[in-house]
């Protein structure tokens, strides 16, 4: 079935340095979503990237989708305490499912 | 708009035992998605529930099985459970396919 990985499974980082983790299929991809889950809570939606090539920006996160729709990344600058969490991307290939790479924990340390 | 309801919060069983998850979707969602969680394995799809109707299903054995009602809440059943059932349980609902998901808080289900 549909697999994702998705690359650093930890990161730890400096208040104000930036980070990025990202994620690869193996199949082409329909869309693909990014969810940030804070300690102790659930997964809460980001953004969906849909077209081939997109980048999407929010405040300090920018989100790029692959010209093959089979690789995405999620890119943060200057991060701040209130990043903290672990960052999902979720694979949808039109199979009634997402499916969720293993997350990329980050740390800030202030 | 309330948010997704999962019910309850937390639950104790033991092996062998069987438990029954609740969740309520949001109000408009007909589509309700079903994950489980633990440290080791991220969010692993269990099945996917549209109109009362499983369109999908994951790599679990059959002592997972869910339903949805026509009001589309929806529970899923775990049976004859084992220590390695010992996970996050997450609802989530959506307007369809490919929409985004509203996660619920989960239900932390502890085998002992």
């Amino acid at each position: 079935g549909q697999q994702v990985m998705q690359i650093p499974q930890y990161q730890h980082v400096q208040e104000g340095e930036d980070f990025t983790t990202y994620c690869n299929s193996s199949t082409t991809l329909s869309n693909i979503q990014w969810y940030k889950q804070r300690p102790g809570g659930h997964p809460v939606f980001l953004i969906q990237l849909v077209k081939s090539g997109e980048v999407k920006k929010q405040k300090r996160l920018t989100f790029q989708f692959g010209e093959a729709k089979k690789n995405s990344s999620l890119h943060i600058t200057a991060t701040q305490t209130t990043d903290v969490g672990t960052y999902f991307c979720a694979a949808g290939a039109g199979s009634y499912q997402l499916t969720f790479g293993k997350g990329t924990k980050l740390s800030v340390i202030p | 708009k309330a948010g997704v309801t999962q019910t309850p919060r937390y639950l104790i069983k033991t092996r062998g035992q069987q438990v029954t998850l609740s969740c309520s979707p949001i109000s408009g969602h007909r589509s309700v998605s079903w994950y489980q969680q633990t440290p080791g394995q991220g969010l692993q799809f269990l099945f996917e529930y549209f109109s009362e109707t499983q369109r999908n299903k994951g790599n679990f054995p059959g002592r997972f099985s869910g339903r949805q009602f026509s009001n589309s809440r929806s529970e899923m059943n775990v049976s004859t459970l084992e220590l390695g059932d010992s996970a996050l349980y997450l609802c989530a609902s959506s307007l369809g396919l490919d929409e985004k998901l509203f996660f619920g808080s989960g239900t932390q289900l502890s085998v002992l």
